[in-house]
C-alpha cells in the first residue's frame, strides 16, 4: 500500500529558512499536501500542490515536488516562532479514493 | 462559515462503555471523513461518507465502530465497548462539492481526544 516518509524533528534559529522533506511510494495522487498541527489541535492545511507542477509559492511557503524520485518538500522562509508545531505531509490513496495518507510528521522547533 | 465542528472536544470514559462523537462538516460539503490519530503518528482514515453513502471503510474500522451520516449532513461515529487502545484523537475533516479534483480537498476539525480508562 501507499507509504509516505518524513523525519521526525528539525531545529532552526528564528529568521532561517526551514526545509521539511517527504517521500512517497504511490504517484497516482493528484493532490499533494502539507498540514500544520499545534499541540492539542485539529490539522490546518498549509498548502498543497497539483502533481502536474514542480513548484508553488505561497508568501513565506515553497513547495517543490520531484515526481521522478516521489519526493515532496515544504521552504518555510524566515522561519518564526510561531511556525513550531507538526507538519504532515499527505497524498491520496491509490486510485485517487478521498481517504489521505499521511507521513508520521516532522516536529519543528524554532529556537529564538 | 464556522469551519468544521466537532463535538466533545474531551472525552473521558471507562473500559466497555460506549461512546459517540460527532461531527458538523462545512457548510455545503458533500464529503466527509473520520480519522483517527495517536500519539505521535500521523492520522489514519477510518471512512467516508459522499452525502448519506458511506463509500469506503478501512480495516481499523472494526465491528464495535460505526459511522452513520443519515441526512448527509452532520455525521456520528460510535464506539461500542469501548478498550484502552482505542485511546485517540479522533479527527472529522471535510471537502466542497465540486466536480473537480478541488472535492478531494480536505479541511480538518479540531478533533475529539478520547481517554478510556
Amino acid at each position: 500500500g501507499e507509504d509516505v516518509e518524513q523525519s521526525l524533528f528539525l531545529s532552526v534559529r528564528e529568521g532561517d529558512s526551514s526545509v521539511i522533506n517527504c517521500t512517497y511510494t504511490d504517484s497516482s495522487s493528484t493532490y499533494l499536501y502539507w498540514y500544520k498541527q499545534e499541540p492539542g489541535a485539529g490539522l490546518q492545511l498549509l498548502t498543497y500542490i497539483f502533481s502536474n507542477m514542480d513548484m508553488k509559492q505561497d508568501q513565506r511557503l515553497t513547495v517543490l515536488l520531484n515526481k521522478k524520485d516521489k519526493h515532496l518538500s515544504l521552504r518555510i522562509a524566515d522561519t518564526q516562532t510561531g511556525d513550531s508545531a507538526i507538519y504532515f505531509c499527505a497524498v491520496h490513496g491509490s486510485s485517487n479514493t478521498g481517504k489521505l495518507i499521511f507521513g508520521q510528521g516532522t516536529t519543528l522547533q524554532v529556537k529564538p | 462559515d464556522t469551519g468544521v465542528s466537532q463535538d466533545p472536544r474531551h472525552k473521558i470514559t471507562k473500559r466497555g462503555q460506549n461512546v459517540t462523537f460527532r461531527c458538523d462538516p462545512i457548510s455545503e460539503h458533500n464529503r466527509l471523513y473520520w480519522y483517527r490519530q495517536t500519539l505521535g503518528q500521523g492520522p489514519e482514515f477510518l471512512t467516508y461518507f459522499q452525502n448519506e453513502a458511506q463509500l469506503e471503510k478501512s480495516r481499523l474500522l472494526s465491528d464495535r465502530f460505526s459511522a452513520e451520516r443519515p441526512k448527509g449532513s452532520f455525521s456520528t461515529l460510535e464506539i461500542q465497548r469501548t478498550e484502552q487502545g482505542d485511546s485517540a484523537m479522533y479527527l472529522c475533516a471535510s471537502s466542497p462539492r465540486d466536480r473537480g479534483h478541488a472535492k478531494n480537498i480536505q479541511y480538518f476539525g479540531a478533533g475529539t481526544r478520547l481517554s478510556v480508562l
